[in-house]
């Protein structure tokens, strides 16, 4: 059973729009999460992450909103880049119990932002 | 800088053979990952290790083994590859819940 939701496979942006990634998770142990990006050939790089105690989190273009509650996540790029372009992850993690060090991770929303 | 260097970047094997994927971290941590990432299937967890010599399937083990000798190195092995193993194999390394640093990939093709 998926724990971790990305239900958008894919999503294509103008260049300098916003771009909404959508995240939703059922294990409400998690407490710790993270968006990663994925080039072609490459490893995933860390993009941002977010505490349970916080509900927003920015960086630069990049910002992660956590709705408790609703157990869903979001992650805006604003304004959108070509260079933006890539696979997004979302990842979890719960920071007592078994397995307190691993990731559980969504399956991807491939971003193609459109010049 | 964490950096996690995974030995080959492509492959190509023959159906049958044993395959071995290296992966080293530089920064001491205590645990490390190989996933396997396919198209619309996103990251899937082979095995992992939080120690030495210590290992745990993941939710796709079957037809894989770990070795994890050295804290700084885990190994991946497919004992008889197979064209199903055609995949970019990741290898993560991580200390507690700081989340994890990842290798550049390996792209197995098996044929």
């Amino acid at each position: 059973d998926q724990q971790v939701k990305q239900n958008s496979p894919s999503l294509s942006v103008q260049e300098g729009r916003i771009s909404i990634l959508n995240c939703d998770y059922t294990n409400s142990m998690f407490d710790y999460f993270l968006w990663y990006k994925k080039y072609p050939a490459e490893g995933p790089t860390f993009l941002i992450s977010i505490s349970s105690i916080k509900d927003k989190n920015e960086d630069g273009r990049f910002t992660v909103f956590l709705n408790k509650s609703a157990k869903h996540l979001s992650l805006h790029i604003v304004p959108s880049q070509p260079g933006d372009s890539a696979v997004y992850f979302c990842a979890a993690s719960a920071s007592s119990g078994a397995g307190s060090y691993q990731l559980t991770f969504g399956k991807g929303t491939k971003l193609s932002v459109i010049p | 800088d964490v950096k996690v260097t995974q030995s080959s970047r492509y492959l190509v094997k023959r159906t049958g053979e044993k395959v071995f994927l290296e992966c080293v971290q530089d920064m001491d941590h205590e645990n490390m990952f190989w996933y396997r990432q396919d198209p619309g299937l996103g990251l899937r967890l082979i095995y992992f290790s939080y120690d030495v010599k210590m290992k745990e399937k993941g939710d796709i083990p079957e037809g894989y083994s770990v070795s994890r000798e050295k804290k700084e190195r885990f190994s991946l092995i497919l004992e008889s590859a197979s064209t199903n193993q055609t995949s970019m194999y990741l290898c993560a390394s991580s200390r507690d819940i700081e989340g994890y640093t990842f290798g550049s990939g390996t792209r197995l093709t098996v044929v």
